[in-house]
């Protein structure tokens, strides 16, 4: 497709579980990012890619979640050992260049986990 | 730092009234400023953005928002609201950079 793909749509886990989310952007798009979007809280920056590589990950919350690009296409986010406060929707979004086409981001339709 | 503060987490407006959602940024140095939009069970689809040159821009759906420096403000606007057009609105800052920091999102309802 044309557009910023994302699986699962929908992920139940259980708490303590690990789950990967994945990311496929439109082809040609160098950057790559992740948002997580809860209820009330907005958007919440998690980590950029350009191309392989991740020069922001700040917005990582712990050391529970990580991330990966690789050849500069598809991402994963994964989250070890689960927690409820992780329930959210996970967002992806990608764009042109270095500089994100002056923040044109085109975003996914989102994962959204619920950690029981 | 960026921030944004969006007034009003929740706006409602009668058919063919006017929209108006605020929002508030603070920069450290000239920004970017955009409008997304979020429907039900979507991604976010930008609306519009100011980056140089005329402060008033338009975007698509008849939507358009100005930016005033000495306000710290890009409200949102549309003359006559439409039923398509309840959804949830973000406005975000950017440091003229790839980071995009966002506001919480107004969620506007449109009454018949």
């Amino acid at each position: 497709g044309a557009g910023v793909s994302q699986s699962p749509s929908n992920k139940v886990t259980e708490k303590g579980k690990d789950v990967e989310l994945r990311c496929d952007p439109i082809s040609g798009h160098t950057a790559l990012y992740w948002y997580r979007q809860s209820l009330g809280q907005g958007l919440e920056f998690l980590i950029y890619f350009q191309g392989n590589s991740a020069p922001d990950k700040s917005g990582l919350p712990s050391d529970r979640f990580s991330a990966e690009r690789t050849g500069g296409s598809v991402s994963t986010l994964t989250i070890q050992r689960t927690q409820q406060e992780d329930s959210a929707v996970y967002l992806c979004a990608s764009s042109l260049g270095q500089y994100g086409g002056a923040g044109e981001l085109f975003f996914g339709e989102g994962s959204r986990l619920t950690v029981l | 730092a960026q921030s944004v503060t969006q007034l009003g987490s929740h706006v409602s407006v009668s058919e063919g009234a006017l929209v108006l959602l605020r929002c508030n940024y603070s920069s450290s140095v000239p920004p970017y400023l955009f409008w997304y939009v979020q429907y039900p069970n979507q991604g976010l689809q930008l609306l519009l953005k100011y980056t140089t040159g005329a402060t008033l821009v338009k975007g698509i759906n008849g939507f358009e928002a100005e930016f005033k420096k000495s306000e710290t403000s890009f409200h949102l606007t549309k003359p006559s609201a439409h039923m398509s057009d309840a959804a949830e609105y973000f406005c975000a800052v950017s440091p003229r950079n790839y980071k995009l920091t966002f506001g919480k999102g107004t969620l506007l309802t449109v009454n018949p």
